[in-house]
């Protein structure tokens, strides 16, 4: 079955630490993305790449780093500096812009900084 | 600021009964999409309808646009339990890959 893995489910760390979410795709998608979600709140978009090495900051990038070296691959990399990591992570994809095609979302990784 | 903002924040309805909620926004767009969230789960696509569109079924949903008032709304029919879910509208960002998300609707669905 086609369709997007995040990688942990669940990840702790603690304050200071680099750590790095895994986002896979199969669906041959060229656009990927990272949002974050917080509590009563719409998503916020991290970053996006609309092809294979190129990406682009959304709104809120800094603090997080992402590379993208093969189609299939968008990792996120929250960093040190990202004052308030703690949060909910969501990775998707979509076939082209996502104004006109549906994004496909995995099920997220939820980070816990202490 | 927000371009998307659905209205109501929570809604508890009885199974069976129709559920209706609605997403208003600030600027002129291309299209307006609708997504669910289970909770913990990630987001999934619903509808999207044009800017040239008013009106778009898929099943038991039925989503409606008007322009002129800047406002969108969803419209699930004969509720199941299974709807029990936070939906959110999407419109166009500052990009082709910008899509900028309202807070959410929580639906509770009561058997």
């Amino acid at each position: 079955d086609g369709g997007i893995t995040q990688s942990p489910k669940y990840l702790f760390r603690k304050e200071g630490q680099n750590v790095t979410l895994s986002c896979e795709q199969n669906l041959n998608h060229d656009a990927m993305y990272w949002y974050r979600q917080d509590p009563g709140q719409g998503l916020r978009l991290i970053y996006y790449s609309q092809i294979v090495n190129d990406f682009q900051k959304g709104d809120i990038a800094e603090g997080y780093s992402v590379s993208r070296e093969k189609k299939e691959s968008f990792p996120l990399t929250v960093t040190s500096a990202q004052k308030n990591p703690t949060a909910f992570y969501l990775c998707a994809s979509s076939i082209g812009s996502s104004y006109n095609s549906p994004l496909h979302f995995g099920n997220g990784t939820r980070l816990t900084v202490t | 600021s927000q371009q998307g903002e659905e209205d109501p924040q929570a809604l508890s309805i009885q199974e069976g009964e129709n559920a209706t909620m609605n997403c208003s926004y600030k600027t002129s767009i291309n299209n307006l999409q609708w997504y669910r969230q289970n909770s913990g789960r990630g987001l999934v696509h619903l509808i999207l309808i044009r800017s040239n569109e008013r009106e778009k079924h898929s099943g038991r949903l039925r989503v409606t646009l008007d322009t002129s008032k800047k406002s969108s709304s969803l419209l699930i029919t004969a509720s199941r339990a299974a709807d029990t879910a936070s939906y959110f509208c999407a419109t166009d960002g500052n990009s082709n890959y910008q899509l900028i998300w309202g807070a959410g609707t929580k639906l509770i669905i009561k058997p």
